[in-house]
């Protein structure tokens, strides 16, 4: 058990339908991380949320968004879904990306399986 | 840019004997290795990271990583395959981005062992 929590496990919705996928980081850590894994593009990072604010985009479509609350709990929204958004989404959380020292070891939640009918 | 690429999409070993996973990176700068294991139906698990600490590195599981400067490598190795090795197998690269602000990861694509009985 890795302590980042995710929720839910499974989703299953239509096209065009609008969701929210919940990550709760490990105590202490100020960095969330969303990535997505397909089949077709693999594992790819989205976005990086530190202590609230935004810290880094990867390839994330504008349909889709994500938050950092104050308690540092994230939220990812993916709006107008398409059949092509189906694929498991992880949260990984760190400490966080101290400037000029080696890599804070990033922390992988169980995924959300989001499956568009 | 930073990139790793996985030799072998697939590799079959029958129990017992030793493991290979071959990965080679790219990096501007010395680079932070990882190599997670994500297990069927499970979230990604660390197996062990290289942070320029010592060339060889020793991971969970009976699990060890040579970083190769020269050859630009980062395979994995087990002396003994288990049934239980059997799952697929990612070699990450960090990338720190523009001022070391973050430490966003480069997955492979991925190598599925199989270890027959």
């Amino acid at each position: 058990d890795s302590g980042v929590t995710q929720t839910p496990k499974h989703l299953i919705t239509a096209t065009g339908q609008r969701v929210t996928l919940r990550c709760s980081p490990r105590s202490g850590d100020l960095s969330v991380y969303w990535y997505q894994q397909s089949l077709d593009q693999g594992l790819q990072f989205l976005i990086q949320y530190y202590n609230g604010e935004e810290r880094a985009k990867g390839n994330i479509l504008e349909r889709f968004s994500a938050q950092q609350f104050p308690d540092l709990h994230s939220e990812l929204n993916l709006s107008s879904l398409e059949l092509g958004d189906s694929a498991l989404y992880f949260c990984a959380s760190s400490v966080h990306p101290r400037r000029g020292t080696s890599t804070d070891t990033q922390y992988f939640g169980p995924g959300t399986r989001l499956t568009v009918l | 840019a930073q990139s790793v690429t996985q030799l072998d999409s697939h590799v079959s070993v029958s129990e017992g004997t030793p493991v290979l996973l071959r990965c080679n990176y790219s990096s501007s700068y010395s680079p932070s290795l990882f190599w997670y294991v994500q297990h069927p139906n499970k979230g990604l698990q660390l197996l062990l990271k290289y942070t320029s600490a010592a060339t060889l590195v020793k991971g969970i599981n009976g699990f060890e990583a040579e970083f190769k400067k020269s050859e630009t490598s980062f395979h994995l190795t087990k002396p003994s395959a288990h049934m239980s090795d059997a799952a697929e197998y990612f070699c990450v690269v960090s990338d720190r981005g523009y001022g070391g602000a973050t430490n966003k990861l480069i997955f492979g694509t991925g190598t599925l062992l199989a270890v027959q009985p």
